[in-house]
């Protein structure tokens, strides 16, 4: 079955730093969607990527999808305490149905 | 708007007990979803319902049953509870291939 992997699985970032977290499938999507998780709370919907090497951006946030469509990334600048949380990455291949990768899990060191 | 609701918040049984879980929704979506997710891990599908009167099973069915009820609710059921079903369960809603709108999750404790 289809396969969604993040990497990495944990990432300590300092205030004021930027990272990037990666997701990769192991099909082709048709669509591939972010979420964010805040401890102890409930997936929230970020953004929807849907065309080939589609980058999309929401403030300090830029999503791309890659050209082959198995993969996307999200990349936080100047991250602050309010990123703390748990990214995931969520793709379908075909109808409704979300696969969803195992998250990126985000510490913030002030 | 109360977006998408679950009930109970918390439950606690025992192995062997049944329950069910119960989720509405009030946006008018076609989908409706149930996931799992187990501590410091992903979601996986458990059951989904395309549209109503529509269930089909997703990554990890064995132990629940689902009823699509109306499009407004869908229920998941434990018959047997065992304690790898100790999980956080969300049920979440949609319309095709769009964005899903997550419940504030059961917390599920299966001794």
């Amino acid at each position: 079955g289809q396969q969604v992997m993040q990497i990495p699985q944990y990432q300590h970032v300092q205030e004021g730093e930027d990272f990037t977290t990666y997701c990769n499938s192991s099909t082709t999507l048709s669509n591939i969607q972010w979420y964010k998780q805040r401890p102890g709370g409930h997936p929230v919907f970020l953004i929807q990527l849907v065309k080939s090497g589609e980058v999309k951006k929401q403030k300090r946030l830029t999503f791309q999808f890659g050209e082959a469509k198995k993969n996307s990334s999200l990349h936080i600048t100047a991250t602050q305490t309010t990123d703390v949380g748990t990214y995931f990455c969520a793709g379908s291949a075909a109808g409704n149905k979300l696969t969803f990768g195992g998250g990126t899990r985000v510490l913030v060191k002030p | 708007n109360a977006g998408v609701t679950q009930t109970p918040k918390f439950q606690v049984l025992k192995t062997g007990q049944s329950m069910t879980l119960q989720c509405a929704q009030d946006m008018n979506h076609n989908s409706m979803y149930w996931y799992r997710q187990d501590p410091g891990m992903g979601l996986r599908l458990i059951y989904y319902s395309a549209s109503e009167g529509t269930t089909d099973k997703g990554e990890v069915p064995n132990g629940y049953n689902v009823s699509r009820l109306n499009k407004r609710e869908f229920s998941l059921r434990l018959e047997s509870a065992a304690p790898s079903q100790t999980s956080v369960y969300f049920c979440a809603s949609s319309e095709y291939r769009a964005e899903q709108f997550f419940g504030p999750g059961t917390r599920l404790t299966v001794l």
